[in-house]
């Protein structure tokens, strides 16, 4: 049972455009939800994160958006560059919960 | 500051064969998680281990175990291999409360062990 699912195993972008990277969740008693980057051959990097009492949260070129009632998040990249281009995981958890459920990631790829 | 660091990178193994696998967690951090990246899928959550005590286990079967040591270090040990373990095998860490600011446990990953069993 997936309680977390990215349903686009790729997506490509032209340097300077937006990204958006798409995360669906089945189980309402998620309540922070977080954004992961793997560079081949590194472990995952984390790069945001938003409590669902929130609806957006931004840091720098990142920002996430949440809609809990649609039980959905997307984290929009811009402008991308060709350094963005990874495997992004979204994942989630319960209040105060120590493990984090991913999903099963996005590549991205940008092309200058 | 030294990351979450992973022994062996690459291991090779024959199916029916045991591997361990190591792993050290940032300074400071008490809990160790396992995941498992098999080749297309996602993240997999294996186990928890926190102050030498396992917490949570995954879906997975009982010949995936491991332990926590005094010092915080962890082992996971994957008996009687089958071709369906090849997978990259990720360690993490956090505190134990570690959810921060922002209320999310945020793990810190190593760069994996790619176990292939042949």
């Amino acid at each position: 049972d997936q309680q977390v699912k990215q349903n686009s195993p790729s997506l490509s972008v032209q340097e300077g455009r937006i990204s958006i990277l798409n995360c669906d969740y089945t189980n309402s008693m998620f309540d922070y939800f977080l954004w992961y980057k793997k560079y081949p051959a590194e472990g995952p990097t984390f790069l945001i994160s938003i409590s669902s009492i929130k609806d957006k949260n931004e840091d720098g070129r990142f920002t996430v958006f949440l809609n809990k009632s649609a039980k959905h998040l997307s984290l929009h990249i811009v402008p991308s560059q060709p350094g963005d281009s990874a495997v992004y995981f979204c994942a989630a958890s319960v209040k105060y919960g120590n493990k984090l459920v991913f999903g099963a990631g996005t590549i991205l790829r940008v092309k200058s | 500051e030294a990351g979450v660091t992973q022994s062996p990178t690459h291991l090779i193994k024959t199916r029916g064969q045991q591997a361990t696998l190591r792993c050290s967690p940032i300074s400071g951090h008490t809990s160790v998680y396992w995941y498992q990246q098999a080749l297309g899928l996602g993240l997999q959550f294996l186990l928890w281990y926190d102050e030498g005590e396992e917490r949570n286990r995954g879906n997975f079967p009982p010949r995936f175990s491991g332990r926590q040591f005094p010092n915080y270090s962890s082992e996971l040990n994957v008996n009687a291999l089958e071709l369906e373990d090849s997978a990259l095998y990720l360690c993490a860490s956090s505190y134990t409360h570690g959810w921060g600011i922002s209320g999310a446990n945020v793990l810190t990953f190593g760069a994996g062990s790619r176990l292939t069993v042949l």
